[in-house]
Formats: C-alpha cells, sequence, structure tokens
C-alpha cells in the first residue's frame, strides 16, 4: 500500500523558515518524481513544487522561487521542502503527492499545517 | 486566482447526472492531453479520480467519465450517489513543467 506521511509543519513568523519531510512507503521511491502541493485555509490547491526522480532537476511555481527549495533523499524514501522567506500568503496546508503519468499526482499524503503570522 | 476556470458550484440529485467544466487556454488545457480531475471530501487529502482527460485510476468507478473540446476540459458523473458530494478540482499541464489547477467546484447531491 502506497503512503505518503509528512511532517513539519506548524507556526512561524514572517520572514521565518520551516523544512517539511515527506517519508514514503509502499513503493520504488527513486522511480518518481515527487511534488508538493499545497492549500490555503478556504481556497484551492496550488502546485509549489516537483523534483525528479534522481533530484537532478527541480520546477517551482513563480510565488516561491527563490524562497523554497525541494529535495530528496532516495536513500531514506523521502522529500523535502525547505521554506524560508515565509510570508502570510504561504499560510496553507502542505500536501506531499507522488507524480504519475501526465502531469497528474496518484498519491496525496494527510497534509501538514503551515500557518504564517506575527 | 486560479488560472483553469471552474464554476463554483454544482448539484443534481441522486442518479441524475452533472458536468463540471474546467476552462483554460491554448497554453494548458487546450495544449495537452494531460488533463487531470480530483476529489476532495472536507479535511481530506484529494483523490485522483481521472487522468491523461479520460482515464480513470484503478478503483475509480466507471460513473466517473473525461472528456475536452478545445481549451475546455469537462467531468461527468453519472448516476450520482450521496458520497459523490465533494470538491472538484481540475489540473492540467501548464508547459515549461509548470502545472495548473482550477479553483474547485462543490458538488452537491
Amino acid at each position: 500500500e502506497v503512503q505518503l506521511v509528512e511532517s513539519g509543519g506548524g507556526s512561524v513568523q514572517p520572514g521565518g523558515s520551516l523544512r517539511l519531510s515527506c517519508v514514503a512507503s509502499g513503493f520504488t521511491f527513486s522511480d518518481f518524481w515527487m511534488s508538493w502541493v499545497r492549500q490555503a485555509p478556504g481556497k484551492g490547491l496550488e502546485w509549489v513544487a516537483n523534483i525528479k526522480h534522481d533530484g537532478s532537476d527541480t520546477f517551482y511555481v513563480d510565488s516561491v522561487k527563490g524562497r523554497f527549495t525541494i529535495s530528496r533523499d532516495n536513500a531514506k524514501n523521502s522529500v523535502f521542502l525547505q521554506m524560508n522567506s515565509l510570508r502570510a500568503e504561504d499560510t496553507a496546508v502542505y500536501y506531499c503527492a507522488r507524480a504519475a503519468a501526465a502531469a497528474s499526482r496518484d498519491y496525496w499524503g494527510q497534509g501538514t499545517l503551515v500557518t504564517v503570522s506575527s | 486566482q486560479s488560472v483553469l476556470t471552474q464554476p463554483p458550484s454544482a448539484s443534481g440529485s441522486p442518479g441524475q447526472s452533472v458536468t463540471i467544466s474546467c476552462t483554460g487556454t491554448s497554453s494548458d488545457v487546450g495544449g495537452y492531453n494531460y488533463v487531470s480531475w480530483y476529489q476532495q471530501h472536507p479535511g481530506k487529502a484529494p483523490k485522483l479520480m481521472i487522468f491523461e482527460v479520460s482515464k480513470r485510476p484503478s478503483g475509480v468507478p466507471d460513473r466517473f467519465s473525461g472528456s475536452k473540446s478545445g481549451n475546455t476540459a469537462s467531468l461527468t458523473v453519472s448516476g450520482l450517489q450521496a458520497e459523490d458530494e465533494a470538491d472538484y478540482y481540475c489540473s492540467s499541464y501548464g508547459g515549461s513543467n509548470n502545472v495548473v489547477f482550477g479553483g474547485g467546484t462543490t458538488l452537491t447531491v
């Protein structure tokens, strides 16, 4: 059974940093691209970042470029999201998702809440 | 503001059919057959229902179907059941390794 478990969310002041983690199980992690997708309270889904299966390339939505970094450790079946210079508008539930065929995401974690507030 | 446009709400009675639209541009929906649809119940993670415009993952009932015409994709739910009541989001490859989502549609049964 495929499982994705996120952790690392919490409350932080504007300008602060957080590092999210996602541990995967139930599939060959190193075969798949991985994604982070976020959802602000009461709002829709927003793709945040992708990382290739081997970590050789990363992609970001414009609003987080230069502030967020996605990375992975295939030996630990884990993907990470380092978030710096956080803003109030980054407040959201952050989901880790497995990237499947043709830009779809076929498995999602339960999400971790990030709150940016003074 | 979301890149893809969905109606905020849709509704239907049990047993009926309902179609949810998702309008983009030639740079996303119209340019690729890479449209996905997700179902999200309150407080839960999204679930993939349709990928590559019209394909269903294993385990998704065939009451759910997808299609596309030009820059507009559609999700049709036939034989509505109470458990279909949820938020539905469309998504498309947006080129340059970007992914775009719609604003979501709340389906009431």
